[in-house]
């Protein structure tokens, strides 16, 4: 069975403009999160989506958003991008929604803002 | 809000050798998930082990196995006859049980195996 796939790997933007990164949950998975990871923050939490609705939010502005459609992929977009936005994106999926049901996580985007 | 504290930045171990690996968590649930997972550089992050609160139990997998010292708020993890391919990031997750994804991550710990 095919992990999580995300794409692309590796993306260079310039400050102002917009991103989408994409996220495939491995099959049968309905439940997909996404993090961002940074040397200075760590690993913090952005969203989940399960079954197409937005269940959770972190802590971060407005120009971050996602959905998710269904199929179960999902997307994540940054507008008016800026320098602090440099970072690891990490998407994972589960079963479910529980405690019970592990993450697992894909290979991650790592979008550098110029 | 649910906090997650690892208080050693790197550390290294012989290979072969048994290392532990701390992580102490603050919250006020009673009912939650903690999780190691490991990030080599292929920056995948690996579920290494995780433990219900509600188990007394250790968790184990193979060479790895936690102390869960619930009352302590502490979650160590032990890597027996580490090996290599061990190195990585590892990092501490606590996960509530109010039927959503969220993980709360520690800083992580940088592991490096010396041969």
């Amino acid at each position: 069975k095919a992990g999580v796939t995300q794409t692309p790997r590796y993306l260079i933007k310039t400050r102002g403009q917009q991103v989408t990164l994409s996220c495939s949950p491995i099959s049968g998975h309905r439940s997909v999160s996404w993090y961002q990871q940074t040397p200075g923050q760590g690993l913090q939490f952005l969203f989940e989506y399960f079954s197409e609705t937005q269940r959770n939010k972190g802590n971060f502005p407005g120009r971050f958003s996602g959905r998710q459609f269904s199929n179960s992929r999902s997307e994540m977009n940054v507008s008016t991008l800026e320098l602090g936005d440099s970072a690891l994106y990490l998407c994972a999926s589960s079963l479910g929604q529980g405690g019970n049901s592990p993450l697992h996580f894909g290979n991650g985007t790592r979008l550098t803002v110029t | 809000a649910q906090t997650v504290t690892q208080s050693q930045p790197e550390m290294s171990v012989q290979e072969a050798e048994t290392v532990t690996l701390s992580c102490t968590y603050d919250t006020s649930e009673s009912d939650y998930y903690l999780f190691w997972y490991k990030q080599p550089p292929s920056r995948q992050m690996i579920l290494v082990i995780r433990q219900e609160a509600y188990k007394q139990q250790n968790a184990t997998e193979n060479r790895f196995s936690v102390n869960f010292q619930k009352a302590a708020k502490s979650f160590s993890l032990k890597i027996s006859d580490s090996q290599l391919g061990d190195a990585a990031m590892y990092f501490c997750a606590y996960r509530g049980d109010q039927g959503a994804q969220k993980l709360v991550f520690g800083q992580g710990t940088r592991l490096t195996i010396n041969p």
